[in-house]
């Protein structure tokens, strides 16, 4: 079993929609969650994070944590094609800033 | 006003060579990180550094040696290039010490070793 899973997609969204991107992880002791939005070729921009469970929003996204059920989700309100790009979910372990990635998931907004 | 700096951006070497890459911040951060990132994009930590003193040592090969001479730089030396070290390298940091996790990562250096 991956530490952090997620789906690679593509995930296809109209502009103007809500993309919906989803993360799963095995370590129940994890305590930070964070999102970082990755364009081809460039390096990881943090885009939220989030340490409690329930929602956090921020502009356009809100980022959703549920320990219970070891997932974490990023929702991205009136997509636009500026969005189109690969987000990374990673989560800290207990008592350790060591970030465990998942694989990615795409997001194409397309007109 | 960059705040992680990494240099080079491209690296392009052959087999057996030794390189080195650089990297600093200006964010008043405490901990720094060297990732890689391989060809299924996958980003994998290696090392991290607190103050100076190294605290995540993940199994990387020992041809692999970072040096902080103090918590503003972190540099990555590599021995004996391989095809497989081909990959691109990000370097990040945080305050981990203030229980800040966030990590801010640099524009990477990709690696080509031929």
């Amino acid at each position: 079993q991956k530490e952090v899973e997620q789906n690679s997609g593509p995930l296809s969204v109209p502009e103007g929609a809500i993309a919906s991107l989803n993360c799963t992880y095995s370590d129940r002791g994890s305590q930070s969650f964070f999102w970082y939005r990755q364009y081809s070729g460039k390096s990881p921009e943090l885009i939220m994070f989030i340490y409690s469970n329930g929602d956090k929003e921020d502009g356009r996204f809100t980022a959703q944590l549920n320990k219970a059920s070891q997932y974490v989700s990023l929702l991205i309100r009136d997509s636009q094609p500026s969005d189109s790009a690969t987000y990374l979910c990673a989560v800290t372990g207990q008592n350790t800033d060591k970030l465990i990635f998942g694989t990615g998931t795409r997001l194409q907004v397309f007109p | 006003d960059t705040a992680v700096s990494q240099t080079p951006k491209y690296l392009v070497t052959q087999m057996g060579n030794d390189k080195s890459i650089k990297c600093e911040q200006n964010l008043g951060h405490d901990t720094m990180y060297w990732y890689k990132q391989d060809s299924k994009k996958f980003l994998k930590i290696m090392f991290s550094y607190n103050n100076k003193e190294l605290i995540i040592n993940e199994t990387v090969p020992n041809r692999f040696s970072p040096k902080s001479p103090d918590k503003a730089h972190l540099n990555l030396h590599i021995n004996s290039l391989e095809l497989g070290d081909s990959a691109v390298y990000f370097c990040a940091s945080s305050a981990a010490n203030r229980g800040e996790n966030e990590q801010y990562f640099g524009p990477g250096t990709r690696l080509t070793v031929t």
